[in-house]
Order: structure tokens, then C-alpha cells, then sequence
């Protein structure tokens, strides 16, 4: 099976525009979660999305939004960037929400955002 | 709020010598996941452990879990310099996680010949 693949890969912005980001999980994977992961605060949720739904969101702004497609894939997108939205944006999947039957979440490679 | 603590966050050892990196976690969980980051690369699975006195192991790494103690670890053995990651151990909490996995700070492991 493929992996979970994430576009683009690198992204430089400036401050003040929006971006999104793109998951496509693994096939048959109905799960969906957000990641950011800085050198300061580590790796946080973002959230999750199951059967085109959010079901769980991290302690992040409104600016960070997303949404899931009836094929699983998931995009999520930041308004209004600032610097400190420069991180490691990763997506993961699996089968089930919230790891339902304690499945692992398999990690994309991620998106680099470079807001300047 | 969930709360995960990794130790040490930096270790430099020697190849062939033994050490544990160890994960303790603030609310009772039962489902406990070890990852690997390489640098500039995504998260690779290792272990999922999911009850108390789980024990796995996967050439020279070996996780358990104790979950009364709030604590896993993730012990390596006769290291080898392939083993130089960045190791995360992660928490669902129990009952639903609402604020997804919880991801300790990780532990920044360097492997000398």
C-alpha cells in the first residue's frame, strides 16, 4: 500500500497570506489527524477528522481550519499567517478515530512552511 | 490536561552499550505509542502498547508499559550508530482522545562508534 502522502512538500509564504496543505491517507484509512511540530513546542495536535467530520481539535487559534473529502483526503488551511505558524505540518491516518482499536497513526513526510 | 515527560531528552553513548529512555504521562492512559524521527524527516512508527505490562521488542529496542506507574520505556541494547533518531513516545488518553496524541518532547539519542 502507499503511504501517506502530504503536497506540497516545501512552502515558503509571507506574513498576512493563507495557505493550505494536502493529505492524502493511506487507502481505506478513514482518519485523519494534523500535527505542527516546531523546535519550541514540539509536535501538537491539530486535529482530526473521521468520515468528513471534525471530531477533535488541539488548543490552536481559528485561523487554523481544515476539512476532510468523502475520499478521506484532507486538506487544512491557515489564514492570516504570522511567523510563528513556520513549523513542520504533519498528517497522519488510521483506520479508525482516535486510534479506535489501537491501531498506530502512520505519518506523512510533511510540509515545511517558511513564513517570512 | 494530559501531560507527557521524556528522559533524558539528549543522550550520547557509545555503540554496544545498553541504556532505557524513559516516558512518563500524567492521566491514566492505556494506549502508548514510540516513534522515530530522523532529521528533516516524518515519524516512523515503532511500538504500540497497549496494556498494562506490555512488552515489545523489535531487534535491539524494547518497549513496555506499566500503566499503574504511568510510565514506559524504551530500552536499547548493544547500540548501533543506525540508532542515532530522535525518539518520541506519544498518549491517547483514555475514553476517546480529545486532544489526539500527546507527544512527549523527545529524546535526541547520538550513537559514537
Amino acid at each position: 500500500k502507499a503511504g501517506v502522502t502530504q503536497t506540497p512538500r516545501y512552502l515558503i509564504k509571507t506574513r498576512g497570506q493563507q495557505v493550505t496543505l494536502s493529505c492524502s491517507p493511506i487507502s481505506g484509512h478513514r482518519s485523519v489527524s494534523w500535527y505542527q511540530q516546531t523546535p519550541g513546542q514540539g509536535l501538537q495536535f491539530l486535529f482530526e477528522y473521521f468520515s468528513e467530520t471534525q471530531r477533535n481539535k488541539g488548543n490552536f487559534p481559528g485561523r487554523f481550519s481544515g476539512r476532510q473529502f468523502s475520499n478521506s483526503r484532507s486538506e487544512m488551511n491557515v489564514s492570516t499567517l504570522e511567523l510563528g505558524d513556520s513549523a513542520l505540518y504533519l498528517c497522519a491516518s488510521s483506520p479508525y478515530l482516535e486510534g479506535g482499536r489501537g491501531e498506530t497513526q502512520y505519518f506523512g513526510p510533511g510540509t515545511r512552511l517558511l513564513v517570512l | 490536561e494530559l501531560k507527557v515527560e521524556q528522559n533524558p531528552l539528549f543522550l550520547s553513548m557509545q555503540e554496544g552499550k545498553n541504556y532505557t529512555i524513559y516516558c512518563n504521562y500524567s492521566t491514566t492512559s492505556d494506549r502508548l505509542y514510540w516513534y522515530r524521527q530522523d532529521p528533516g524527516k516524518s515519524l516512523e512508527s515503532l511500538f504500540v502498547l497497549l496494556s498494562n505490562g506490555a512488552v515489545k521488542q523489535e531487534g535491539r529496542l524494547m518497549a513496555s508499559l506499566d500503566t499503574k506507574a504511568r510510565l514506559s520505556t524504551l530500552h536499547i541494547t548493544a547500540a548501533v550508530h543506525d540508532l542515532s533518531a530522535t525518539y518520541f513516545c506519544a498518549v491517547l488518553l483514555s475514553g476517546g482522545g480529545a486532544d489526539g496524541l500527546t507527544f512527549g518532547k523527545g529524546t535526541h539519542l547520538i550513537i559514537q562508534p
